[in-house]
This record gives structure tokens, C-alpha cells and sequence, in this order.
């Protein structure tokens, strides 16, 4: 049973251009979670999804950021126009359940130009 | 608002030492408190996680206990070995409507020498 599985492991974006990270929960996982890892600082929520919908987008920046989960394929998230400071490691969960332990994946390292 | 908060941010000793990481947090109305370790450049594994009505967990070298009343919560490494080195994450779960958001400590870099 493969684990989350994220992709790119490692993305390069110019500053201006559109960053797309993907994540396959787990076989059997219909939630999955968004945090971001800022350099020196813990990981933060963003924001949970369940299959074609946005349960809790608490934790996204209001412009640029956005995510989805489609019934079909990868949940993704897209941050447009990114800045320097959106250099971050992104990570995703998911688990079978809201109140169950989330399985995490090994994290998209961004970096931008 | 939740805060969770990990002391020491690093800690370096030698191979066979047993050693504590602490981590408290701010608001006692938890659902659970994990415990996680990171590798350079990798995701979290989950070593050890305490429901709310537990006082400790416990696998093999690892323990970890839960005093929810102080907000506090310890991870004790016995015997500790270079393969130990890593940095340790804390995150707690919340209760209530908001039973899956963890809130993370910003961990401690933990560093085992030979």
C-alpha cells in the first residue's frame, strides 16, 4: 500500500510564475491536508480538503493560493504569481477519516529565483 | 490560538545517553498530541501519539508522556544511538469542530555523536 505520494519532490520558479504541487493520498484516504514549512519555522496548516470540496482554507494566503481535490487524480495546490517569499517545503496528509492520524508524504521543496 | 512550543531547539550528546524533549502548548482542549521525527530533506514518520485521555505511550526506546492539565508533554529517548539524529516535532490535534488541524512545534534538532 504506497504512502501519500508528492510531486514534484523538488520545483524551481521564477519569481511571477505559476508553481503546480501535486499529492495522491493514500489508497482508501478521502481527506487530505495542506501545510507549509517555512525556513526555521514549524509546519503550518493551510488547508483540508475531502474528495471536490474545501473543507477548511483557514490557513491559505488569500490571494495567489488556491486547491483543489478532484474526484478524479491528485489534489493540487497552485500558487500563481509566486514571490520569493512562497520558498517554503510543502507537505500533504491524508487519512481515512477527519479525527484519524494523518499520514504524511515527503514534502515538495520550492524555491524561487 | 493555539501555540505549541519545543525546548531545547537543539541538542547534541553522546551515543548511549538518555535524554527528554519537552513540548507544551497553550490551549489544554486536545484530541490527541503527536510526536513526529523529520530526516534532512524528507516527510514526518509518527513515532508516538497520546489520546487525550492517556498519560503515556511507549515503542521500544521511545516514550512519551501527556500531562494535559499543564500543557505539557515529554519524549524520552533511552539509550540513544547516531541513527536517533534527527529533528523531533510535537503537533497537537484539537478538539472539537476543528478535530483535524495539527498545530506544530517548530521541533528540536536532535544530533547523536559516536
Amino acid at each position: 500500500n504506497a504512502g501519500v505520494m508528492q510531486n514534484p519532490r523538488h520545483l524551481v520558479r521564477r519569481r511571477g510564475q505559476e508553481a503546480r504541487l501535486r499529492c495522491s493520498p493514500m489508497k482508501g484516504h478521502s481527506h487530505v491536508y495542506w501545510y507549509r514549512q517555512l525556513p526555521e519555522e514549524g509546519l503550518k496548516f493551510m488547508v483540508y480538503l475531502q474528495k471536490e470540496n474545501i473543507i477548511d482554507e483557514s490557513g491559505m494566503p488569500k490571494e495567489r493560493f488556491s486547491a483543489e481535490f478532484p474526484k478524479e487524480g491528485p489534489s493540487i495546490l497552485r500558487i500563481q504569481q509566486v514571490v520569493r517569499g512562497d520558498s517554503a517545503a510543502y507537505f500533504c496528509a491524508s487519512s481515512p477519516h477527519s479525527d484519524q492520524p494523518q499520514h504524511f508524504g515527503d514534502g515538495t521543496r520550492l524555491s524561487i529565483l | 490560538k493555539q501555540e505549541v512550543t519545543q525546548i531545547p531547539a537543539a541538542l547534541s550528546v553522546p551515543e548511549g545517553e538518555n535524554l527528554v524533549l519537552n513540548c507544551s502548548f497553550t490551549d489544554s482542549a486536545i484530541y490527541n498530541l503527536q510526536w513526529f521525527r523529520q530526516d534532512p530533506g524528507k516527510g514526518l514518520t509518527s513515532l508516538l501519539l497520546i489520546q487525550s485521555s492517556q498519560r503515556e505511550q511507549t515503542s521500544g526506546r521511545l516514550n512519551a508522556s501527556l500531562d494535559k492539565s499543564s500543557g505539557r508533554s515529554t519524549l524520552y529517548i533511552a539509550a540513544s544511538q547516531p541513527g536517533d539524529s534527527a529533528t523531533y516535532l510535537c503537533a497537537v490535534l484539537a478538539s472539537g469542530g476543528s478535530n483535524y488541524k495539527l498545530t506544530f512545534g517548530k521541533g528540536t534538532l536532535l544530533t547523536v555523536n559516536p
